[in-house]
């Protein structure tokens, strides 16, 4: 069965500094992996995925993600947080064995709180 | 483009009701998902429907039904609402095609409250 881990439900870090929050998954072949945000009230805004080729993906807002193979991971970074970054953070996955289907499964979340 | 839209934004209902909940895609599109959010269960899918045809279903009791029409637009219905059924509907639009490496494109969802 497919299924993403966030392993911290909270990420704490200063303006400025780097952040990461983690995510990794388990399914039965090669994945397409996504990254969203939600925003308070709102719905799910698209960040980055992965599909094939290069390890390091970059996405919307100055965020990017590393894909692991061995570690089964793929992680949000940014180099510098900044306040409004403050959100929370949805890992998902899709297994290229679905063939053309659109479901998502998704990770529990972690909100990432950035102090100024 | 416009993005997903989602109509009522908000709904209060009580146990027993039954409530319907709408879902245009982006103008093309031709795949919508569905999917509730709840603090306990989180992200959970409910259906996919491509082409006015059910690709894909979640594990949700029959209660909770959709369709959709030939203009890609979709409705969702749950019936004899029970309490755990307060949630945030989100419905995602995608093109469809691509062997499932398109992104898709959130709404900002329905929250249902049943009382």
């Amino acid at each position: 069965a497919q299924s993403v881990a966030q392993p911290e439900d909270q990420v704490n870090v200063a303006e400025g500094n780097p952040l990461t929050v983690k995510c990794t998954y388990s399914v039965s072949g090669n994945p397409y992996l996504f990254w969203y945000v939600q925003y308070p009230n709102r719905g799910l805004q698209f960040l980055l995925k992965y599909i094939t080729g290069d390890n390091l993906v970059k996405g919307s807002y100055g965020f990017e993600a590393e894909f692991n193979k061995s570690q089964t991971s793929f992680h949000l970074k940014k180099p510098s947080a900044l306040v409004s970054d403050s959100a929370l953070y949805f890992c998902a996955v899709r297994d290229k064995g679905s063939s053309n289907t659109g479901k998502l499964i998704f990770g529990q979340g972690t909100t990432l709180q950035v102090k100024p | 483009k416009a993005g997903v839209t989602q109509t009522p934004r908000y709904l209060i209902k009580t146990r027993g009701q039954q409530v319907t909940l709408s879902c245009s895609p982006i103008s093309g599109h031709r795949s919508v998902s569905w999917y509730q959010q709840t603090p306990g269960q989180g992200l959970q899918f409910l259906f996919e429907y491509f082409s006015e045809t059910q690709r894909n279903k979640g594990n949700f009791p029959g209660r909770f039904s959709g369709r959709q029409f030939s203009n890609s637009r979709s409705e969702m219905n749950v019936s004899t609402l029970e309490l755990g059924d307060s949630a945030l509907y989100l419905c995602a639009s995608s093109s469809g095609l691509g062997q499932g490496a398109n992104e898709q494109f959130f709404g900002p969802g329905t929250r249902l409250t049943v009382l």
